[in-house]
């Protein structure tokens, strides 16, 4: 079974920082770009970055750009998400997701994790 | 960024009935759009992709339609698992973007 699994989320002041990780199993992630998606509390989804397979190219949406670094690490296999100036809106369960598609980009996502709950509040 | 909006927000119906939502672009994705259900306290599932495609395991009363702005997702006939959240998205251009959902619910 292909599975995703994040961690690294927890409650931290406005203005803190924090790292997210994520490791697949039943698949090689590194084969893979992979994306960050967000949730607010009762809200909708927000996709807020994306990497491709090397790591050369990366993307990001206006909300987190500047703060966020989407970063892989190829030889461990691992996904990370640094979060960096986070304010009270970053509130949110943050999901790592693969793409759908070997070696493509900008593409759906098929396999996702159980998400990481990021608190940021005083 | 390519807005996508959802319609209707809340669609209540019976088991058996048929469900029709909708997913607007505000520029064309060509067919580039794939369909999620999303269950309280789950990560969401991939349902549709590419507009129309079924991804693996997916039962066929789902089905999805449309390119260009319009697009289209049916579920012929409601099961009880089926009441749920349903997001689309778009993968023609950066930033990715969803729709802000509709919520299938039990009448």
């Amino acid at each position: 079974e292909l599975q995703l699994l994040e961690s690294g989320g927890g409650l931290v002041q406005p203005g803190g920082s924090l790292r997210l990780s994520c490791a697949a199993s039943g698949f090689t992630l590194s084969s893979y770009a992979m994306t960050w998606v967000r949730q607010a509390p009762g809200k909708g989804l927000e996709w807020v970055s994306a990497i491709t397979v090397s790591g050369d190219d990366t993307y990001y949406a206006d909300s987190v750009k500047g703060r966020f670094t989407i970063s892989r690490d190829n030889s461990k296999d691992t996904l990370s998400l640094q979060m960096n100036s986070l304010r009270a809106d970053d509130t949110a369960m943050y999901y790592c997701a693969k793409d759908l598609r070997l070696l493509g980009t900008l593409d759906s996502f098929d396999v996702w994790g159980q998400g990481t709950m990021v608190t940021v509040s005083s | 960024e390519i807005v996508l909006t959802q319609s209707p927000a809340t669609l209540s119906l019976s088991p058996g009935e048929r469900a029709t939502l909708s997913c607007r672009a505000s520029q064309s994705v060509s067919s580039y759009l794939a369909w999620y259900q999303q269950k309280p306290g789950q990560a969401p599932r991939l349902l549709i992709y590419d507009a129309s495609k079924r991804a693996p395991g997916i039962p066929a009363r789902f089905s999805g339609s449309g390119s260009g702005t319009d697009f289209t997702l049916t579920i012929s006939s409601l099961e009880p698992e089926d009441f749920a959240v349903y997001y689309c998205q778009q993968r023609g251009n950066w930033p990715l973007t969803f729709g802000g959902g509709t919520n299938v619910e039990i009448k």
